[in-house]
């Protein structure tokens, strides 16, 4: 079964970086990911896809300060120079036949 | 710019019907598998339903199966859901998406509360 595993709260004060993570389930761990963002009382904002050697293509308009990069079954989001409008649910996502499944979804907290 | 625009949200009773609309813009609407996403007050995101470019293959989450369908009409750009017998845990932010298999374009949403 396709599940994604999110920690529910991260966070990291002004200035500072951040790496959110997402686990894939057993038998996923080549599979590739979206991250979008959540703003608070905004819709979802995607920010990226990574696949599984690190490579990743953000979506229009997505600072540099915001990365993703993989290691086995894990693909990450890092932040770095974090801003306060960086506050956010922070959502992986994946894809198999026909099906989109997301993560529980990680809240930042920039102190 | 891509543009996708929901609408048809709204107060409804349980066992209710209700068809939202998406109305996209800005891409080759034709071209894309299309999603249905929800958001229920205060938790993540939860994928319902996909359809393929030419409409020939619909996916659901097992727990609108039977009550709810997807649907588009390409000629005018547009991405649809019917809901029928509709449930209070249905109560939802529902939004629009394109693709989400790698770049992803989402709308703002729009909200169904299943109430009496």
């Amino acid at each position: 079964q396709l599940v994604l595993t999110q920690s529910p709260s991260a966070s990291a004060s002004l200035g500072a970086s951040v790496k959110l993570t997402c686990t894939l389930s057993s038998g996923h761990s080549s599979d590739a990911i979206a991250w979008h963002q959540q703003q608070p009382e905004k819709g979802p904002r995607y920010l990226m896809k990574l696949n599984s050697d690190g490579s990743h293509s953000k979506g229009d308009g997505i600072p540099d300060r915001f990365s993703g990069s993989s290691s086995g079954a894990e693909r990450y989001l890092t932040i770095s120079s974090l801003q306060s409008e960086d506050e956010a649910d922070y959502y992986c996502q994946t894809w198999g036949t026909g099906i989109r499944v997301f993560g529980g979804g990680t809240k930042l907290t920039v102190l | 710019e891509v543009q996708l625009v929901e609408s048809g949200g709204g107060l409804v009773q349980p066992g209710g019907s209700l068809r939202l609309s998406c109305a996209a813009s800005g891409f080759t609407f034709s071209r894309y598998w299309m999603s249905w996403v929800r958001q229920a007050p205060g938790k993540g995101l939860e994928w319902v339903a996909n359809i393929k470019e030419d409409g020939s293959e619909e996916y659901y989450v097992d727990s609108v199966k039977g009550r709810f369908t997807i649907s588009r009409d390409n000629a005018k750009n547009s991405l649809y859901l019917q809901m029928d017998s509709l449930r209070a845990e249905d109560t939802a932010v529902y939004y629009c998406a394109r693709d989400l298999k790698g770049e992803a374009y989402w709308g703002q949403g729009t909200l169904v509360t299943v109430s009496s």
